[in-house]
């Protein structure tokens, strides 16, 4: 079955520090890799996603991800990031096969202090 | 221009009651999903529909009905409604199957009381 796990809860960052986000996902076939931003009091919108190509994946906002396959990771990244990436972040997976079910996890929640 | 639009935005209820939550996308989607978000932010799959037929149906009660009339529509029945039901429902639509970028909708906080 698969499954997508992401270590980091709760993240607290001062504003121009770096981010990394984990994500790592559990599935033997061909997937595709998304992240999805949750704003406070907002919905989910997609921030990148990872079909095929270029493992390294850049999204809006200076956010980029990079897919390393032998890890099963998709890691997020942001090189500074500002008080206005305070939200929840989500990494998803969905297999190209079967009944392609989108798996989420369980989010981590960035707050960035100004 | 509103993609995926849900409603009601809020919902107050009591335990045993039967409500529903309607969805609609403009997007010419033709798969759409529904999605429970609980108190700790946890996102999980509720139902999957593709051109109006269920492709996913996971292991919800059976309280929960979802229904599609259209492609463009996919509203969620709960009959009994109960204490744990409480969370943010949303709705999402994507394209090609499954394997597209889902669009979300602003979706329903529901309280039961």
């Amino acid at each position: 079955a698969q499954s997508v796990s992401q270590h980091n809860h709760h993240v607290i960052l001062s504003e121009a520090a770096s981010l990394e986000l984990g994500c790592n996902y559990s599935y033997g076939g061909t997937v595709n890799l998304f992240w999805y931003v949750q704003y406070p009091g907002q919905h989910l919108q997609l921030l990148l996603k990872y079909f095929s190509g270029d493992p390294l994946v850049k999204g809006i906002k200076g956010f980029e991800a990079e897919f390393i396959k032998s890890k099963f990771s998709f890691n997020l990244r942001k090189p500074s990031v500002q008080w206005s990436d305070t939200a929840e972040y989500f990494c998803a997976v969905n297999a190209r096969s079967g009944t392609y079910k989108y798996i989420f996890g369980t989010g981590t929640r960035l707050k960035v202090l100004a | 221009d509103t993609a995926v639009s849900q409603t009601p935005k809020y919902l107050v209820t009591q335990m045993g009651n039967d409500k529903s939550i309607k969805c609609e996308q403009n997007l010419g989607h033709d798969t759409m999903y529904w999605y429970k978000q609980d108190s700790k932010k946890f996102l999980k799959i509720m139902f999957s529909y593709n051109n109006k037929e269920l492709i996913i149906n996971e292991t919800v009660p059976n309280r929960f009905s979802p229904k599609s009339p259209d492609k463009a529509h996919l509203n969620l029945h709960i009959n009994s409604l109960e204490l744990g039901d409480s969370a943010v429902y949303f709705c999402a639509s994507s394209n090609r199957g499954n394997t597209d970028t889902q669009y979300f909708g602003p979706g329903t906080r529901l309280t039961v009381l």
